[in-house]
Formats: structure tokens, sequence, C-alpha cells
């Protein structure tokens, strides 16, 4: 069993619609992740939390929001996405944002956007 | 930024056969991690390896920094082990956290 929990597994919205992805930790990791992965492709970064403070933002468009209440929790609110931003979104987490810190990942939540 | 390059892009092995599989990258990597990730979607990390050898049961793996790769061994395959294997490196002039993933080498392990 996966020690970062995600939630939903699957989601299905449409484009006007406003939902929130939910992660939640409890390794006492400090930095927490959001990826995202195209079918058949590699995970992409999205954003970086560390010490619950934003550390990097890929360029990700504003419909995405991410937001860390705690070090335990991690947030992404969705609005106004289109049908290209379907996808498996990934949680994962680390001891610290730094080297000799392995990432664990969370099973994921399958984003249907119609 | 730095590239990550995996070969075999895919890859069909008999049940019980070793294979190796390939990560190259394009400049010093302070972080290298290898992950499987099996037909369901999970993601696993596998090791922490951005120099040296380890090994963990049936796998093993190798990172020779000074010539930027590292090899993934599975010895003894079983069809548990398919899926897709994911090398990720962080370079030192990259952003902390940042960790870049190869294309990947799927894998297919027949009965």
């Amino acid at each position: 069993d996966t020690e970062v929990t995600q939630t939903p597994k699957h989601l299905v919205m449409g484009m006007t619609n406003k939902k929130s992805l939910k992660c939640e930790q409890h390794m006492g990791h400090r930095a927490m992740y959001w990826y995202k992965q195209k079918a058949k492709k590699p995970p992409e970064l999205m954003f970086v939390y560390s010490y619950e403070k934003l550390s990097i933002n890929e360029s990700v468009p504003s419909r995405f929001s991410p937001e860390c209440p705690n070090s335990s929790l991690l947030n992404l609110h969705l609005h106004a996405l289109q049908p290209e931003d379907s996808a498996l979104y990934l949680c994962a987490s680390s001891q610290v944002v730094t080297v000799n810190s392995p990432l664990h990942f969370g099973n994921g939540t399958r984003l249907t956007v119609t | 930024g730095i590239q990550v390059e995996q070969s075999p892009p895919d890859l069909i092995l008999q049940e019980g056969a070793n294979s190796t599989l390939r990560c190259n990258f394009s400049d010093s990597v302070n972080n290298l991690q290898w992950f499987h990730q099996n037909p369901w979607g999970q993601l696993i990390n596998l090791f922490y390896i951005p120099s040296g050898t380890k090994q963990n049961g049936r796998l093993s793996a190798t990172t020779v920094a000074t010539e930027r790769y590292s090899l993934l061994y599975i010895s003894s395959s079983q069809t548990t082990d398919s899926g897709v294997y994911f090398c990720a490196v962080e370079g030192y002039g990259g952003s902390q956290g940042n960790l870049i993933f190869g294309k990947g080498t799927k894998l297919s392990v027949k009965p």
C-alpha cells in the first residue's frame, strides 16, 4: 500500500465545473509535488511545495491552483479545465527538496474533462 | 536543460530471463532515481542512486556519474515486473526538486 493517499481515484468533470484533488501523507515529509501524466508519456512536474511554501511552478495555467494547508496535505483546485487537461494527476512527497531524498508517489487521480 | 534518454524503448522477455535497462543523461547530476510504473499506473521508487551500485532483491542499479549513465538490472524476471521503468534526474544547475523523467522503457514479461 502506498503511503501517499490521493482522492478521488477517478474524476469526470465538465469544463465549467470546479473540483479539487486531494493528497495526504503521514511520513513527516516536508516536500510535496504535483505531476501530470498523459497516456504513454512520462510524468511532468507541475508544482513543488517545500515547507508548505510554493517553490516551483512550472508555468502551469491558472486554471490549476495548488494549495498546501499544512505539511501533510496538498490540494489541487481545478476550474474551467479543457478536454486536453484529461490525464493522470500524481501527487508525490519526499523528506525534503534536496538530494538524498527519494520521491514517493500516490496512486494518482484519473481525470477526464468532458 | 538536462536531457535523459532511456533504452531500449520496448523490451519483451520470457519469464526467468535477465535484462539491462539503460539511462543516459546529458550533464552532471546530483539526483538520479529509478521508478517502476505498473499497468495500473502506480509509480514505485526502486532506487535513489546518483552514483555507485545498489541491490534490492532481484533488482540492482549502477550509476557511473563520470560517464553520465545508469543501468538497471532485472534478474530472473517475473510477470509482475511488467510495466514501464523510468529514470529521472536532477542536474546541478536545475531547480531543487525538479526531477526530469526519461521517456521510459516498457517491459513485458511473458509467462
